[in-house]
């Protein structure tokens, strides 16, 4: 089926470090959403893009649809230690009685002070 | 509102046992959807609905049932747990077809030995 590849798989960053990941697909989507999970959470959403090009900021994040409608990036300023976690891309698709959201693999990033 | 919750936290089931997983939402969204996500994974789909009394399945659905006779519920059954089946399983909610934006709860924590 559909993958999302996101990448690094995982990072070790020191605190105040600026972080970028990307997320890709062989297809394209109308929608890119950005969900973080903590260590024994649920994923929680971060930021939500819906059209080619926009750039989108969230507090210290920020999110770019790409212009090709197939790639994503999130990028993390001034890094803190509660920004640890798993990042993961989504994107829907509609198939069946309704869309659903494909995830991407996931980027485990980890702070040390 | 609770948003999404989930019960129980964490359970240890024996192969062939069966058990339902229960999901609650209190925020009147008419579409649901349970994942199950394996360790060092994204999550994958296994059952969803679109609204009461209306489910279809998703991309791994075998060895398991779902039923949706509430807005707010949307319990899912293992009819016989297998190692397989051990995993985290999230439920989401979303409010409709023009939001793609899905809230998870905090998920269920399942071991089959």
């Amino acid at each position: 089926g559909q993958q999302l590849n996101q990448s690094p798989q995982s990072m070790f960053i020191q605190e105040g470090e600026d972080v970028s990941m990307n997320c890709t697909s062989s297809s394209i989507f109308n929608t890119w959403l950005w969900y973080k999970q903590d260590p024994g959470e649920g994923p929680v959403l971060l930021i939500a893009l819906y059209k080619a090009g926009e750039l989108t900021s969230n507090g210290r994040l920020t999110a770019q649809f790409g212009i090709t409608r197939k790639d994503s990036f999130l990028n993390i300023s001034a890094s803190i230690p509660s920004d640890v976690g798993i990042y993961f891309c989504a994107g829907p698709r509609f198939t069946g009685t309704a869309s659903k959201l494909t995830f991407g693999t996931g980027t485990r990033l980890q702070v040390t002070l | 509102n609770a948003g999404v919750t989930q019960t129980p936290k964490f359970r240890i089931l024996k192969i062939g046992q069966s058990m339902t997983l229960q999901c609650t939402q209190d925020m009147n969204h008419n579409y649901m959807y349970w994942y199950r996500q394996d360790p060092g994974m994204g999550l994958k789909l296994i059952y969803y609905s679109v609204g009461a009394g209306i489910t279809d399945k998703g991309e791994v659905p075998n060895g398991y049932n779902v039923s949706r006779s509430t807005t707010e519920d949307f319990p899912l059954r293992l009819e016989l747990a297998a190692p397989s089946q051990t995993s985290v399983y999230f439920c989401a909610s979303r409010p409709g077809a023009l939001q793609e934006t899905q809230y998870f709860g905090p998920g269920t924590r399942l071991l089959v030995l």
